[in-house]
């Protein structure tokens, strides 16, 4: 069952602009987390967030929780060419932290 | 830095074969997890470990077994590999239960065609 949907699906900007994607939630959590993808590689973890934290702050990443409406925001700031990837929230939920991934953002930074 | 590898990048079988995919991370995880991803699904939980010897099954197990034997090595096999379980394969582990260290590290993946 998919816990977290992103939005959007696909986003294209140019290089230097800001990206922000949204991710909602159905059920309480433990922590929410975000991972990029490269085309056809494994997945890198970016950032947790705790259901206790509001924002987050890595490098050029900032990451927001609203646990009241059940949503998080992954902004990525003055965008490179190599950040062009696939973008996953998974929440973390239950004793044993399992995770369950959204079906991701596709972001394109054109050069 | 946490390395996980797998045994393969791509794999080609054929329906009713009996396939083995072969996860290894070298940083004394103790859990240890299968994932397939399919366009449109994303990642989906097929089977998890806490520790040697120990298995749970996640959100799709049909079809699928697991075995670990080793707290470094998670294997997934596929009992009889039918063209629906044409994915990729995602390996990933865990330092342990009960920290605050939550992140997960994957492989680089498997991608799997059945035929």
């Amino acid at each position: 069952s998919q816990q977290g949907e992103e939005d959007p699906q696909a986003l294209s900007i140019q290089e230097g602009e800001n990206a922000t994607m949204n991710c909602s939630y159905k059920t309480s959590i433990n922590n929410l987390q975000w991972y990029r993808q490269n085309s056809g590689r494994g997945l890198v973890h970016l950032i947790l967030i705790r259901s206790n934290e509001r924002e987050k702050h890595s490098g050029r990443l900032r990451v927001t929780l609203d646990t009241s409406k059940k949503s998080s925001s992954l902004l990525i700031t003055a965008s490179r060419a190599a950040d062009t990837a696939s973008y996953f929230c998974a929440t973390a939920s239950g004793a044993t932290n399992k995770l369950i991934f959204g079906t991701g953002t596709l972001l394109a930074v054109q050069p | 830095d946490v390395k996980v590898t797998q045994s393969s990048r791509y794999l080609v079988k054929r329906t009713g074969e009996k396939v083995f995919l072969e996860c290894v991370q070298d940083m004394d995880h103790e859990n240890m997890f299968w994932y397939r991803q399919d366009p449109g699904l994303g990642l989906r939980l097929i089977y998890f470990s806490y520790d040697v010897k120990m298995k749970e099954k996640g959100d799709i197990p049909e079809g699928y077994s697991v075995s670990r034997e080793k707290k470094e090595r998670f294997s997934l096999i596929l009992e009889s590999a039918s063209t629906n379980q044409t994915s990729m394969y995602l390996c990933a582990s865990r330092l342990r239960w009960g920290t605050l260290r939550h992140e997960q590290y994957f492989g680089p993946g498997t991608r799997l065609t059945v035929t």
